[in-house]
């Protein structure tokens, strides 16, 4: 059974630094890219970042490009987000999701973790 | 970036009932289009991904269709657990985009 399961999360003042984690389990992680998608509350989806199988490819939209960094470790099968320079606007339910193929670019996500909270706050 | 505008926002329905929720794309996106079903408490569920291929697991009373701009998705005949929030997604290009969201309610 495939599992993603977050961590991490919690409370942080703005321009402040924050990791995330997700631990996968079930499949063999270093065949698939990987992402986070992330959700204020009471609003929609929004993609936040995207990873290749290997890690050399990454992506990201612009509301996040230069603050935030994907990374992954193989060996360990985890996901990792860190978030830099945090701001309000980043306040979100961050999920784990796996790419459904090889190629990232054109696949949607087929399994998600669910989620961990961060709150990004004076 | 690719804008998706989903209507409506809100829907009632009666189990056994039919609905149709629609994904409009601001640009083409062939027939990169998936949605999502979103529950409290469960992870998201991808129901259908390309437009109109069903996820493995997906019951058959869901169906996609459309390709290039305009995609609809249809639950037919209704059940209790298809109750929640949708999502449609665009997976042609980056930055992928989500559309916001369709709550679909009891009636």
């Amino acid at each position: 059974e495939v599992q993603l399961v977050e961590s991490g999360g919690g409370l942080v003042q703005p321009g402040r630094s924050l990791k995330l984690s997700c631990a996968a389990s079930g499949f063999t992680f270093s065949s698939f890219p990987m992402a986070w998608v992330r959700q204020a509350p009471k609003k929609g989806l929004e993609w936040v970042a995207s990873i290749s199988s290997g890690g050399g490819g990454t992506y990201y939209p612009d509301s996040v490009k230069g603050r935030f960094t994907i990374s992954r470790d193989n060996a360990k099968s985890t996901l990792y987000l860190q978030m830099d320079s945090l701001r309000s606007e980043d306040t979100a339910s961050y999920y784990c999701a796996r790419h459904d193929g090889i190629i990232a670019a054109i696949t949607p996500f087929d399994y998600w973790g669910q989620g961990v909270m961060v709150t990004v706050s004076s | 970036d690719v804008q998706m505008t989903q209507s409506p926002s809100n829907l009632a329905a009666s189990p056994g009932e039919s609905v149709s929720i629609n994904c409009k794309a601001s640009k083409s996106i062939s027939k990169y289009l998936a949605w999502y079903q979103q529950k409290p408490g469960k992870a998201n569920k991808l129901l259908i991904y390309s437009g109109s291929t069903l996820q493995s697991g997906t019951p058959s009373r869901f169906s996609g269709s459309g390709s290039g701009t305009d995609f609809t998705l249809t639950i037919r005949n209704l059940e209790p657990e298809d109750f929640g929030l949708y999502y449609c997604q665009q997976h042609n290009e980056y930055p992928f985009t989500f559309g916001s969201g369709t709550k679909l309610e009891i009636k």
